[in-house]
């Protein structure tokens, strides 16, 4: 059974600073992982997605890497802003089976000015 | 990426009633999905929606609680059944293809019983 772990649970830091987010996985026979943001009460706004074979993605002041023979994943956001406050999820979905996505518990993040 | 439109947003529900939640998207997709994101928890899938067929249940949960529709690639409801306080919770449609590619959601539906 997949089981997706986030840790920090919850991090703060000060405006500007670089910070990374980490995400592991006990399965390494995945098709993908994807980074999410989620606003309090809110729905998931997808960030990245990698696909079992590529090692990382950017988008922006985002980077997210993938080592999927050791189960690992990690979200850097570089110059962080108050606006990059939220709770970041990490789910990867399986292969075989019903093909969903298994979620960790989430990192909350909250830059402050 | 498609955009999943998803109402109500939220809603306060007497216990003992049945809300039924609905997801529109505004492209076919393969697959949908929908999700219990309990207080303070991470998302836990409740079924996939069949086109066209029952809904494929994870563990603990039934169709009697939470019966599913899908008549078409484009739409979905999910109906929270005889509701309970410990059903208040924030429910997310997600729709996607299949295997590797990307899974994209609604703006969930914040639903509080008492």
């Amino acid at each position: 059974k997949q089981e997706v772990t986030q840790i920090p649970a919850a991090l703060s830091v000060p405006e500007g600073e670089n910070l990374v987010l980490n995400c592991s996985f006990t399965d390494s026979a995945i098709y993908n992982l994807q980074w999410f943001r989620q606003d309090p009460g809110k729905g998931l706004t997808s960030l990245l997605l990698i696909q079992s074979s590529q090692r990382e993605q950017t988008s922006g002041r985002l980077n997210a890497s993938l080592d999927k023979s050791s189960g690992r994943s990690t979200l850097y956001i570089a110059a962080s802003q108050p606006g990059d406050s939220a709770t970041y999820l990490c789910a990867v979905r399986t292969q075989g089976g019903s093909e969903k996505l298994v979620f960790g518990k989430g990192t909350k993040l909250t830059v402050n000015p | 990426s498609a955009v999943i439109s998803q109402k109500p947003s939220r809603d306060i529900c007497q216990r003992g009633t049945s809300l039924t939640i609905q997801c529109q998207v505004d492209s076919q997709v393969t697959m949908m999905f929908w999700y219990r994101q309990q207080p303070g928890q991470s998302l836990t899938l409740i079924a996939t929606a069949n086109q066209g067929s029952e809904a494929t249940y994870e563990s603990g949960f039934v169709i009697d609680k939470f019966p599913i529709s899908r008549p078409n690639l484009t739409f979905s409801t999910l109906t929270v059944s005889n509701m309970s306080p410990e059903d208040s919770s924030i429910y997310l449609c997600s729709g996607g293809g299949r295997m590797n590619t990307e899974a994209f959601f609604g703006q969930g539906t914040r639903l509080t019983v008492v």
